[in-house]
């Protein structure tokens, strides 16, 4: 079983819809949730971070995280064809790193 | 000038060729790692280093070796390339201090293998 699962899409949405991107992990020793941004031919960036359950907002993206249930989520507000990316869910704990195999998004005008 | 430079950034060789990606960074951090990328299948690691004279095998390492030359500079070797090697490569630098482990990654070789 792996650690982390991603669906890898593509998820295909018209600009202005709200997006929702998901991992779902297995090790509950992971403490530090985060989300990077890949886009063609660039190295991932991180997106956003956070190490406790709930919410934490930056703009249009919300990052949300449910302990109990180990399972992590994305959601981006009134999408942009610049979203368009494939979106990446990492998680560390205990000096491990671990990558979701990303989802690609497509916001399409 | 990036954080985390890598050279080349494309790259194509032939099976059996020994080949060597290289890896700078400007972050001053401890950690580096060399990840490959394939669809479908996510960021694999390849091998991490925490220092300068710890080098630890991650998921993938078979094919591969490494050398962590200073504490800026960590290159990839492909022994003898063969064409199931042709991926992204990344590789990426984090902070040993505190909770935070984020990575900051290079642009990336594209490396193909026929």
């Amino acid at each position: 079983q792996k650690e982390v699962e991603q669906d890898p899409g593509p998820l295909s949405v018209p600009e202005g819809a709200i997006v929702s991107l998901n991992c779902t992990y297995s090790n509950s020793a992971f403490q530090y949730f985060m989300w990077y941004r890949q886009y063609s031919r660039k190295g991932p960036e991180l997106l956003m971070y956070t190490y406790s359950s709930g919410n934490k907002e930056d703009g249009r993206f919300t990052a949300q995280v449910d302990k109990s249930s180990k399972y992590i989520s994305l959601f981006i507000r009134d999408s942009q064809p610049s979203d368009s990316a494939t979106y990446l869910c990492a998680l560390s704990g205990f000096q491990k790193l671990v990558f979701g195999t990303g989802t690609r998004l497509l916001v399409s005008p | 000038d990036a954080d985390v430079t890598q050279t080349p950034r494309n790259r194509i060789t032939k099976t059996g060729k020994r080949i060597m990606l290289e890896c700078s960074q400007t972050k001053g951090h401890d950690r580096m790692y060399w990840y490959r990328q394939d669809p479908g299948l996510g960021l694999r690691l390849i091998y991490y280093s925490f220092d300068v004279k710890d080098i630890n095998k991650g998921e993938i390492s078979d094919g591969y070796s490494v050398s962590r030359q200073a504490q800026a500079k960590f290159s990839l070797s492909l022994e003898s390339a063969i064409p199931n090697q042709t991926a992204l490569y990344f590789c990426a630098t984090s902070d040993a201090h505190g909770q935070n482990t984020e990575a900051f990654f290079g642009q990336g070789t594209r490396l193909t293998v026929v």
